[in-house]
């Protein structure tokens, strides 16, 4: 598949090692965030949201944590493994409007 | 699990040529976005619909692409003629009333040169 932003700021994780994937939104009136993961190839997978007025979530191994004080959204993985590896994206969604997608975060995990 | 299903995968053309990528949304889905993805821009929506009617085409350059849904179960992109910067990762997504989280295709990857 195409390699998708060469100039991606990169994370790289031991396996094993919990991931922070950061992402900072503009928009002080968005009220919902979403996290998308890309493999190589692939489209953008849906991963955990939250709405703003939540500071936390959970799913299976992730976290989301929000800060609209600075408009601040992280991504935490626990026991990062292999299959994480992709490129992340956070999406803010000002109110009745559409996605604004940030520039993503390349995530590699290391053997 | 239902899929937004698009075609084809891969496009290879030559400038000046037409291109018609197309998009079958999740049945029940009532929008559908196209997005184009590139190294240098990433995701940028180009044209979203909803419940078939086209809402915002303002990412789309007017004078090449045109996007359309002759129906419920097709959405088209198509570049008339195409050039060597239409080049990139076309996606479509799809989701349905009230749900934000919309689910992508795998997209085309067209390359004109």
């Amino acid at each position: 598949g195409e390699s998708v932003g060469l100039h991606l700021p990169t994370l790289s994780v031991q396996e094993g090692d919990n991931s922070i994937i950061n992402c900072a939104y503009s928009n002080s009136a968005s009220d919902y965030f979403i996290w998308y993961k890309q493999e190589s190839g692939k489209g953008p997978q849906f991963i955990i949201d939250i709405r703003s007025n939540m500071d936390k979530r959970q799913g299976q191994r992730v976290t989301v944590l929000l800060n609209k004080t600075v408009k601040h959204l992280s991504l935490q993985i626990a026991a990062t493994q292999p299959g994480d590896s992709a490129v992340y994206f956070c999406a803010e969604i000002p109110w009745g409007q559409n996605f604004v997608f940030g520039p993503g975060t390349r995530l590699s995990v290391l053997p | 699990d239902a899929r937004v299903t698009q075609t084809p995968r891969h496009k290879v053309t030559e400038m000046g040529q037409e291109v018609t990528m197309r998009c079958q949304p999740i049945l029940g889905h009532n929008t559908v976005f196209w997005y184009r993805q590139t190294m240098m821009q990433g995701l940028e929506l180009l044209a979203y619909f909803r419940n078939r009617a086209p809402l915002d085409d303002s990412g789309m350059p007017k004078d090449r692409f045109s996007a359309e849904m002759p129906d419920a179960t097709l959405a088209t992109l198509k570049i008339q003629p195409s050039e060597p910067r239409d080049s990139a990762v076309y996606f479509c997504a799809s989701g349905g009333t009230g749900h934000r989280g919309y689910t992508f295709g795998s997209g085309t990857r067209l390359t004109v040169v």
